[in-house]
């Protein structure tokens, strides 16, 4: 099975801080995303990566940044948290090109920003 | 532009009743087709997915999925639903070598007792 592992489930971290959210997954994947989750809003994509080094501003990039070192992880950073940065955070991963199917997601990330 | 449109944004059911929850997408290419659940404070798991081929589609905790391509459908259905299926579910869509996966926003079931 698909395994992607999100380092923490719950984090509180405050205003002002950098904020490192990790990221892992087994599979081999070429993609890798990361999606944030506010009720009412459904899931929206923050950032993308395809390939190690590579990544694509999704559609709310402003505030945050990416880095993707090796193909397994993929790493979400808030370079100064902000308290509407408050939101469940999840990464997911997929196949790359044609053989591109499902996302697998991690469990989540639960960030509170004081 | 293309969305996933799920109009209901909660549901209420007895359990042992049946379900179908709804999801119309608008999309220019063939679309792939995803149904996922959310238990709270949980990540997203896979129910079922279209590619090709029978438009009814089973998927895993006994739900299934038909592909209406002239209604721009993709409706969730189980016929008879338990407690445990108290969760939140997302309808999805994307197209074969993109890496966007466009969501809807979500419908909330709750199951009574």
């Amino acid at each position: 099975d698909v395994k992607v592992t999100q380092s923490s489930r719950y984090l509180v971290k405050r205003t002002g801080e950098k904020v490192f959210l990790e990221c892992v997954q087994d599979m081999d994947h070429e993609n890798m995303f990361w999606y944030r989750q506010d009720p009412g809003l459904g899931l929206r994509l923050i950032y993308f990566s395809y390939d190690v080094k590579m990544k694509e501003k999704g559609d709310i990039p402003e505030g945050y940044s990416v880095s993707r070192e090796k193909k397994e992880r993929f790493s979400l950073i808030l370079e100064s948290a902000s308290t509407n940065q408050t939101s469940m955070y999840l990464c997911a991963s997929s196949r790359g090109g044609i053989l591109s199917t499902e996302a697998f997601f991690g469990q989540g990330t639960r960030l509170t920003v004081v | 532009a293309q969305s996933v449109t799920q109009p209901d944004i909660h549901i209420t059911v007895s359990e042992g009743a049946s379900l179908e929850l709804r999801c119309n997408y608008s999309y220019g290419a063939t679309p792939y087709l995803f149904w996922y659940v959310q238990s709270p404070g949980q990540g997203l798991q896979l129910l079922l997915k279209y590619f090709s081929g029978d438009t009814l589609v089973q998927g895993i905790k006994g739900f299934e999925a038909e592909y209406k391509r002239s209604q721009s459908s993709f409706n969730l259905r189980k016929p008879s639903v338990h407690w445990s299926d108290a969760a939140e579910y997302f309808c999805a869509v994307s197209t074969s070598g993109t890496y966007k996966y466009i969501f809807g926003t979500g419908t909330r079931l709750k199951v009574l007792a």
